[in-house]
């Protein structure tokens, strides 16, 4: 894979159902991190682990869930959407020392009616 | 709190030379990124400080003031490619988390 990867690239969904975005990387990073992104706002943490095993709310957990089984796989899962959801989602990676850049897949756009 | 401030826009000419701001207030600071994203893309690394002072690298590069709270990006022989949004983004050593500004959208003009 060489990097990291989202996937869908967009998604239409109706409010209410359930949607899992899929995120793995390849690049033994410890830390994995999940942002939305909304026009005028930033990068927003949603949920973040910092090693295999371990997760931890960021600063819009609600409604989101994730689980870190394994290194590689980081899935954002939204239980029940809802259209204030509709954003931009970027995963991102990072080795896990002070210094070390944070890697971002490229995105899933993710539209709820 | 924790608070970080950026011009939203900026605009600027080819081949001329342009600063972006950053100021923070954040808690447990231990360093200040600087990133790229083109529209519709992912944000790219470009740099980062954790001491006091200017880190160049190339046609870039960013200084930090730890006891103002202050760092900028400087951008020197600008070219087309360089219309981005420049996000900055402060790292909190005590829980290995960014704290990102809104970023600063460029606009270069002929």
């Amino acid at each position: 894979i060489a990097g990291i990867t989202q996937a869908p690239t967009s998604q239409i969904l109706a409010a209410g159902r359930r949607m899992t975005l899929r995120c793995t990387q390849d690049m033994r990073h410890n830390a994995m991190y999940w942002y939305r992104q909304d026009l005028g706002l930033g990068l927003r943490l949603i949920h973040y682990s910092n090693t295999a095993g371990t997760t931890g709310k960021g600063e819009v957990p609600d409604g989101y869930s994730v689980s870190r089984a394994n290194t590689d796989d980081f899935p954002l899962t939204l239980a029940s959407a809802v259209p204030s959801q509709t954003s931009v989602y970027f995963c991102a990676s990072r080795l896990g020392g002070d210094s070390d850049e944070q890697f971002f897949g490229p995105g899933t756009r993710l539209t709820v009616l | 709190g924790q608070n970080i401030d950026q011009p939203t826009e900026m605009t600027a000419t080819e081949g001329a030379i342009v600063q972006i701001n950053c100021t923070y207030q954040t808690s447990g600071f231990n360093g200040l990124f600087w990133y790229q994203q083109h529209a519709g893309e992912a944000p790219t690394f470009l740099s980062y400080n954790v001491l006091d002072g200017l880190e160049e690298k190339g046609r870039f590069s960013s200084f930090l003031s730890r006891s103002k709270g202050y760092s900028y990006l400087l951008l020197k022989e600008l070219q087309m490619k360089d219309s981005a949004s420049y996000l900055c983004a402060a790292f909190q050593g005590s829980n290995y988390q960014l704290i990102w500004g809104a970023g600063t959208k460029l606009i270069i003009k002929p």
